[in-house]
């Protein structure tokens, strides 16, 4: 099993660019998160999906959407992207325990 | 609504001696209780996982313990060795929620 897997590992992106960061688990979790995390700041999550069809905002949604397609997948979406959303992104999965990804990398300039 | 504390925030110790790290919370409804560690710009590695129903988990040289009438996991390091220095993270599961601590930031001197 390779367990939670984000690409890409590190983006960088001028303000106003779109991206979609993509993340998968195969350990068949319904339930499946994107976090933020920002140096002083901690893990904040920004949308999490109980299961496959259904998603709901966490603490800090603004400018992002999220797209949970099947069971498996479920991407993070920067339709323009401010300079406030250089973090470092995790994407975890959640049955009984939480996993979690390697993270991504995002700087916007 | 669940607060997770955890203190201190930082910590350095040398090379060698037992340590524990504290966590805090509110609410004791929970389903459980992970402990992690994250090396700079690095991701989550679980370290131990607690159920609602344990009052420890012990893995090598670490222990966790889990006192829910108190509100209090405590996360044992035995004989620290430079290579634990990391930021540690608890993590509590309820329903539908899960709540982050801060972390504590532990050094390790040679």
């Amino acid at each position: 099993n390779a367990g939670v897997t984000q690409t890409p590992k590190f983006q960088v992106l001028k303000t106003g660019q779109s991206m979609t960061l993509q993340c998968a688990q195969d350990m068949n979790h319904n339930s499946m998160y994107w976090y933020r995390q920002d140096p002083g700041m901690g893990l904040r999550l920004i949308y999490y999906s109980a299961s496959e069809g259904t998603t709901d905002k966490g603490e800090v949604p603004n400018g992002y959407n999220v797209s949970r397609l099947n069971k498996r997948e479920f991407s993070l979406r920067l339709e323009s992207a401010a300079p406030s959303q250089t973090s470092v992104y995790f994407c975890a999965s959640f049955a009984g325990e939480q996993f979690f990804g390697p993270g991504t990398r995002l700087t916007v300039l | 609504k669940q607060e997770v504390t955890q203190i201190p925030a930082a910590l350095s110790v040398p090379e060698g001696e037992n340590l524990v790290l504290n966590c805090s919370f509110t609410d004791s409804a929970i389903y459980n209780l992970q402990w992690f560690r994250q090396d700079p710009g690095k991701g989550l590695t679980s370290l131990l996982l607690i159920q609602s129903s344990q009052r420890e988990q012990t893995s090598g040289r670490l222990n966790a313990s889990l006192d829910k009438s108190s509100g209090r996991s405590t996360l044992y390091i035995a004989a620290s060795q430079p290579g634990d220095s990391a930021t540690y993270l608890c993590i509590l599961s309820s329903a539908r929620q899960l709540t982050f601590g801060s972390g504590t930031q532990l050094t390790v001197l040679p």
